[in-house]
């Protein structure tokens, strides 16, 4: 089945500083990718949605200079958490789809800025 | 952003039991799809349904899509100690064109009972 990696699945950063987290679809081109923020016992709230090749849209409330997200290719989209602060901690996970292939999610990444 | 209401939102089960838990929305979905989570990592899509109406069984699980798209159950028959988790519902709908996106539910955390 489909398969989604997302690395790195823990990251301790020191505030102020960047943290770049990768998402790849391994045997599928994912022509769309979704980055979500979990925070502890609540849901996943989509954070931006991101097309090949094109900018990303980003939901209301999230700040597109302080996510960066790249989509360069069918199968990698990194989400940069720029000058991060330790309310920037969490858990984030990509999820992509393309083709045939439906929503596939990462294992996530959790975050923890000191 | 927007969220379904998912209920209950937490549950001890008791081996062999049955469970069921629900999602509604003021809105109509195309889909709606059911995740589980285990700590720590992605979620892992359960069940699909694609038509207002369908009812789906993936082993032990069954879920419908209501007739009205704008609800959806899971039951789980005969639980046992590894259904332990948290439960999403997710709704997907297009618009304006695009590829769409999933909007989830706040979670049903399933427990053993003490």
């Amino acid at each position: 089945g489909a398969v989604v990696s997302q690395h790195p699945s823990r990251v301790i950063c020191k505030s102020g500083t960047s943290v770049k987290i990768e998402c790849r679809s391994l045997d599928f081109q994912a022509t769309t990718m979704f980055w979500y923020r979990q925070f502890p016992k609540q849901s996943l709230m989509l954070m931006a949605t991101s097309n090949e090749g094109s900018k990303a849209t980003y939901e209301q409330g999230v700040e597109k200079d302080k996510f960066l997200i790249n989509h360069a290719s069918l199968t990698l989209s990194t989400l940069t958490v720029t000058s991060a602060h330790p309310e920037d901690s969490s858990f984030y996970i990509c999820s992509a789809t393309g083709g045939a292939v439906g929503y596939t999610f990462g294992s996530g990444t959790r975050l923890t800025v000191v | 952003g927007q969220q379904l209401n998912q209920s209950p939102q937490s549950m001890f089960i008791q081996e062999g039991e049955d469970v069921s838990m629900n999602c509604t929305s003021s809105s109509i979905f195309n889909t709606w799809l059911w995740y589980k989570q285990d700590p720590g990592e992605g979620p892992v899509l359960l069940i699909a349904l694609y038509k207002a109406g369908e009812l789906t069984s993936n082993g032990r699980l069954t879920a419908q899509f209501g007739i009205t798209r704008k609800d959806s159950f899971l039951n789980i028959s005969a639980s046992i100690p590894s259904d332990v988790g948290i439960y999403f519902c997710a709704g997907h709908r297009y618009y304006g064109g695009s590829q769409g996106n999933l909007i989830f539910g706040k979670g049903t955390k399933l427990s053993v009972k003490p």
